[in-house]
């Protein structure tokens, strides 16, 4: 079974620039997931769907960023403009709707400078 | 005070050395709990649910105690492979609503 796939791994952009991250579940997963994980901290969710549909974005910054999952299977997620504060690796995970484990991706490594 | 809140370490134990890490979560309502383990720069993964009978899976134990809000986790005869980030994982509730704790770092030196 292949895992979730994100691309690209590694990101440098200037502040005040857009950057766009891109994630595919692994297939038949119903849930995806977008974390933010600083250096040092355990992953935050920003923003989580349930097939198209959003769950939950709570703590998805959403004056900068936004995400969509338009046909319920691939999602990007999107920072415009980014800040130095955003440097982080961002992952993605997915898991069957219900369940109680989620798997991730490798994550993309964004350096905003 | 955070949600989930763990001691950060390091821990530096010796091959063979039992460690335990505890974790505290604030949330009566969390249902489910978890260990991840995240190596170096990579994506975490599942180490073991926790369930409130406690949990064994070779040579890690999980332990959760509801009415005083902590998990824990036991590892016996640390291996050299065994050096990671362990996070708690709560859960808020049905599914994968989750609030993961900020790891604890562990170092298993020969």
């Amino acid at each position: 079974e292949a895992g979730v796939a994100q691309s690209p791994r590694y990101k440098i952009i200037e502040k005040r620039q857009s950057v766009a991250f891109w994630c595919n579940p692994i297939s038949g997963h119903a849930t995806l997931y977008w974390y933010q994980q600083i250096l040092g901290q355990g992953p935050k969710l920003l923003i989580q769907f349930q097939n198209n549909g959003v769950v939950d974005d709570s703590q998805l910054p959403k004056d900068r960023f936004s995400a969509e999952r338009l046909k319920g299977v691939d999602s990007t997620l999107k920072i415009q403009p980014a800040k130095l504060e955003d440097s982080a690796v961002y992952l993605c995970a997915s898991s069957r709707q219900g369940a109680n484990e989620a798997f991730f991706g490798q994550g993309t490594r964004l350096t905003v400078v | 005070r955070k949600e989930v809140e763990q001691d950060p370490g390091p821990f530096n134990v010796p091959e063979g050395a039992t460690v335990a890490f505890n974790c505290t979560y604030s949330n009566s309502a969390s249902q489910s709990f978890f260990w991840y383990r995240q190596d170096c720069r990579k994506e975490p993964k599942l180490l073991m649910s926790v369930y409130s009978s406690g949990n064994e899976d070779g040579r890690f134990t999980a332990q959760l105690n509801r009415a005083s809000q902590y998990i824990s986790l036991l590892i016996r005869d640390s291996k050299l492979s065994d050096s990671a980030t362990y996070l708690c994982v709560v859960n808020r509730a049905e599914g994968f609503k989750t609030i993961f704790g900020a790891g604890t770092r562990l170092f298993v030196k020969a």
